[in-house]
């Protein structure tokens, strides 16, 4: 089974803190996601990862930067959290095949106070 | 434009009774992807069926099914013999093109309730 991992469950951070968030996948998966989910918006694209070290910006990359050292590590980073990146984030990764299913993580819910 | 149109928030269901959740989507692609997610309490997004453009047939999983409507732009899933575990947010989700960027555009969900 695909298995994506997330490093937290619930994460609560200040404003202005450096937020790392860690999600490893263990099935060679060439392409990796950042998600965040908000009510009534659904999930929307940050960042996305296509090989190693290659990123490319989703719908709302303001605000986070992304690192693929690894084929199965995407780090997505605040670089100075606010309070208006409460939410949650979903990790996904899927194969390269155009339309192959993308497996998720199970999310982190992050709390910037 | 919303590229994913969940048009229900929210829906009730008997157990045991049939429901459908609507999607509409919007592409000038002739080639995409169509997908439906379940995401539990547990926040876990589970996937459930998918649906190419250039597929014939209706896709159909277990006790999911996906009425295809290519004329109308709508893909909607069935859920047939509701469970008391089908209770959870559903998403429907498009994936553009060959060449097109490689994530899923997410509809803004349909939180389903199965009653007893």
């Amino acid at each position: 089974d695909v298995k994506v991992t997330q490093s937290s469950r619930y994460l609560v951070k200040r404003t202005g803190e450096k937020v790392f968030l860690e999600c490893v996948q263990d099935m060679d998966h060439e392409n990796m996601f950042w998600y965040r989910q908000d009510p009534g918006l659904g999930l929307r694209l940050i960042y996305f990862s296509y090989d190693v070290k290659m990123k490319e910006k989703g719908d709302i990359p303001e605000g986070y930067s992304v690192s693929r050292e690894k084929k199965e590590r995407f780090s997505l980073i605040l670089e100075s959290a606010s309070t208006n990146q409460t939410s949650m984030y979903l990790c996904a990764s899927s194969t390269s095949g155009a339309y192959n299913e993308q497996f998720f993580g199970p999310g982190t819910r992050l709390t910037v106070l | 434009a919303q590229k994913i149109t969940q048009t229900q928030p929210g829906m009730f269901v008997q157990e045991k009774e049939a429901v459908t959740l609507d999607c509409t989507y919007d592409t000038s692609d002739p080639s995409y992807g169509l997908f439906w997610y379940k995401q539990p309490s547990s926040g876990e997004m589970i996937f459930l069926i998918y649906q190419g453009s250039y597929d014939q047939q209706n896709a159909t999983e277990g006790r999911y099914s996906l009425n295809f409507q290519k004329a109308r732009k709508s893909a909607n899933l069935v859920i047939s013999a509701s469970q008391l575990g089908d209770s959870a947010m559903y998403f429907c989700a498009m994936r553009e093109g060959h060449r097109g960027r490689r994530a899923l555009t997410f509809g803004s969900g349909t939180r389903l309730q199965v009653q007893p």
